[in-house]
């Protein structure tokens, strides 16, 4: 069964500083992941996600993941956080696309708030 | 292009009642899911419809059901309201091709806030 765990269930940084949300997987098959933003009140938004093409990804709003298999981890990274970003962030992971089983298993999120 | 759509946005129930919620998926998608978000067990998978059928099931009590139309709209229905079913009821719609490789991003819609009373 695959599952994720995201470090830090709440992450602070100053406007312009480099943002880092951290995403461990475990999976017993080549996983899909995905990070998510859910600002309050609203459903969520896919920010970026990984499907083996390039281990690097990048994604809207300046946002981008690493691939890491060798440490199972996929962390969310921003150059410079904007007070736009202050929101929920969760990373999920994604098995079984073959077997029909598309289920997303979600970290726990990590709240990010950006001080001015 | 229209996003998914729930509906009604917020709900306020009595224990024992029973509610049903709406989703109506981007047009063309035929993979609809739910999920349940509570503070305290945060995103939880419910189920996945496809093609009218449900393909997958969480682990939840047969008091949540679901199912869906021809036209990929769903319907999540909880029976016997308890306050612990107070939650972001979440629906997600993705494109499911044929092939594993394509159609895994799934696109949320706003969700449905029920509260039970």
């Amino acid at each position: 069964a695959q599952s994720v765990t995201q470090l830090g269930s709440h992450v602070s940084v100053s406007e312009g500083a480099l943002v880092l949300l951290r995403c461990n997987y475990s999976s017993s098959v080549p996983p899909y992941l995905f990070w998510y933003v859910q600002y309050p009140n609203q459903g969520l938004q896919l920010l970026l996600k990984y499907t083996s093409a390039a281990t690097l990804v990048k994604g809207i709003n300046g946002f981008e993941a690493e691939f890491k298999k060798s440490e199972t981890s996929f962390h969310l990274t921003k150059p410079s956080a904007h007070m736009s970003d202050a929101a929920e962030y969760f990373c999920a992971v994604s098995v079984g696309y073959d077997t029909g089983r598309r289920a997303l298993t979600f970290g726990s999120g990590t709240r990010l708030q950006v001080q001015p | 292009k229209a996003g998914v759509t729930q509906t009604p946005r917020y709900l306020i129930k009595t224990r024992g009642q029973q509610v049903t919620l709406s989703c109506s998926p981007i047009s063309g998608h035929r993979s609809v899911s739910w999920y349940q978000q509570t503070p305290g067990q945060g995103l939880q998978f419910l189920f996945e419809y496809f093609s009218e059928t449900q393909r997958n099931k969480g682990n939840f009590p047969g008091r949540f059901s679901g199912r869906q139309f021809s036209n990929s709209r769903s319907e999540m229905n909880v029976s016997t309201l308890e306050l612990g079913d107070s939650a972001l009821y979440l629906c997600a719609s993705s494109l499911r091709g044929d092939s594993g490789l394509r159609g895994t991003e799934a696109f949320f819609g706003q969700g449905t806030r029920l509260t039970v009373v």
